[in-house]
């Protein structure tokens, strides 16, 4: 069965701190694709990223990192020099193969980051 | 601005009401979700259409009723909804299976 944990409840941070959102997932499937959604307050669930289970290099983007690690099962989201802005819950989801024709897409429980000023 | 539209972006009513809620897209995409999200919980998955046709049911009760017009419109009708089924309705669509979901605002839901 498709799992995704994210272990970290709530994480507070102060203004610039580096901050690490984890992710585990588990899975059968060879080929799947892990993402990464914020929801801010206001509630719409905005994606940022998203990662096939071939491609193991990190990827950057401006402040945000990610760390894809096949032998862990892990896809960690890393937010360099936070801001008040990136307060939100942060989703981590796996999806399966398009070629298992499913369209089931697999919810951690996220994890709410509070970045105070 | 989402690419995914949704409207009301807030229904109040009460449990003998009839009304529907409306999501509509205009990026091709050909599967479009239902969602509902309670407080402090993740987006628990209500149907999928892909190509216009239902696809996934998670076993919703049938006060809820979707239904998908055409590949940009996705509706869910609502008729005698319970206290509890006060949430964040969420629509998505996806391009495909496994390709990311572009989500609206939500339309927040109360139950009187």
């Amino acid at each position: 069965a498709q799992k995704v944990t994210q272990a970290q409840t709530e994480i507070s941070v102060v203004e610039k701190e580096d901050v690490t959102l984890d992710c585990v997932y588990e899975t059968r499937d060879t080929t799947y694709y892990l993402f990464w959604y914020k929801q801010p307050p206001s509630g719409e669930l905005v994606f940022l990223i998203r990662r096939n289970s071939f491609d193991e290099q990190n990827e950057i983007s401006g402040r945000y990192s990610w760390n894809f690690q096949k032998s862990t099962s892990s896809f960690n989201f890393t937010i360099t020099a936070s801001q008040v802005v990136d307060s939100a819950v942060y989703f981590c989801a796996l999806s399966e193969a398009p070629t298992s024709g499913t369209y089931k897409y697999i919810f951690g429980t996220g994890t709410r980051l509070k970045v105070l000023a | 601005d989402t690419e995914v539209t949704q409207t009301p972006k807030h229904l109040v009513m009460g449990m003998t009401n009839k009304k529907s809620l409306k999501c509509e897209q205009h990026m091709g995409h050909r599967a479009m979700y239902w969602y509902k999200q309670k407080a402090k919980k993740p987006p628990e998955l209500m149907f999928v259409y892909s190509y216009e046709k239902l696809s996934i049911n998670e076993s919703v009760p049938s006060r809820f009723s979707p239904e998908c017009p055409n590949s940009s419109l996705l509706n869910l009708h609502l008729h005698a909804l319970q206290p509890e089924d006060s949430a964040l309705y969420l629509c998505a669509s996806s391009q495909g299976a496994g390709w990311p979901q572009h989500f609206g605002d939500g339309t927040r839901l109360s139950i009187l």
